[in-house]
């Protein structure tokens, strides 16, 4: 599966738009982009996942650039409830199904 | 359905015992994964199953670990025996089907060995 990079950390104020970017310069094309986030001592949890187009639910937006090599997920009025770690995964739909979680960033909500 | 169930939540266990993790997969479910997650590594497989079956056991650390679905509600995680290195978070998720789905991850279970 494709290496992702994110940022370390980040902060984003209450009530504002969270945007938190991933490289994966490296996809390829039966690749897809996953989502999980973890609160504090909980169990990962899915937010979203995309091919190539942009995809919209009820707690975020993914939005993929044309080329693939990069994706922003995007919380849109981001609460306290949304300081977690924020991971981005690369998996292949035929391939191994295993989840390869990176380091991750780490997204602070600031009242 | 009430989630991935993982029992017990926290264990504590003296270096050179047998520790058993147990977890029941959301019904239905093909796939059942097991997980570690330490300050050092993060988050890392260990093994996940289909259909009841070890498909990919590589992330077993070594054969003091093992692994087991006799049925498809029902896996267990033993360490025999354990040493204080495998302190750490375990988890366990499952998912409906192969590709694109999206994988149901447990409470964990907070192991320590002292």
């Amino acid at each position: 599966d494709a290496k992702t990079t994110q940022p370390t950390s980040m902060d984003c104020a209450e009530g504002r738009a969270a945007n938190l970017p991933c490289n994966h310069s490296t996809i390829s094309g039966n690749e897809y982009v996953y989502w999980y986030r973890q609160i504090h001592s909980q169990g990962p949890q899915y937010i979203i996942h995309g091919l190539k187009n942009n995809e919209t639910n009820e707690m975020a937006s993914l939005i993929i650039t044309e080329d693939r090599k990069s994706s922003t997920l995007i919380l849109p009025h981001a609460t306290l409830r949304d300081t977690a770690v924020y991971y981005c995964i690369v998996k292949d739909l035929f391939g191994n199904e295993k989840l390869t979680f990176g380091t991750g960033t780490r997204l602070t909500i600031i009242p | 359905d009430a989630g991935v169930i993982q029992s017990p939540r926290h264990e504590v266990t003296e270096m050179g015992q047998e520790v058993t993790l147990r977890c029941k997969p959301i019904s239905g479910h093909d796939y059942l994964f097991w997980y570690r997650q330490t300050m050092m590594r993060g988050l890392e497989l260990l093994i996940y199953f289909n259909n009841n079956v070890p498909i990919d056991d590589s992330g077993m650390p070594e054969d003091r670990f093992s692994a087991k679905m006799p049925n498809a509600s029902f896996s267990t995680l033993k360490i025999q025996p354990s040493e204080p290195r495998d302190s750490a978070v375990y988890f366990c998720a499952s998912n409906l089907d192969r590709g694109k789905t999206e994988a149901f991850f447990g409470q964990g279970t907070r192991l320590t060995v002292v």
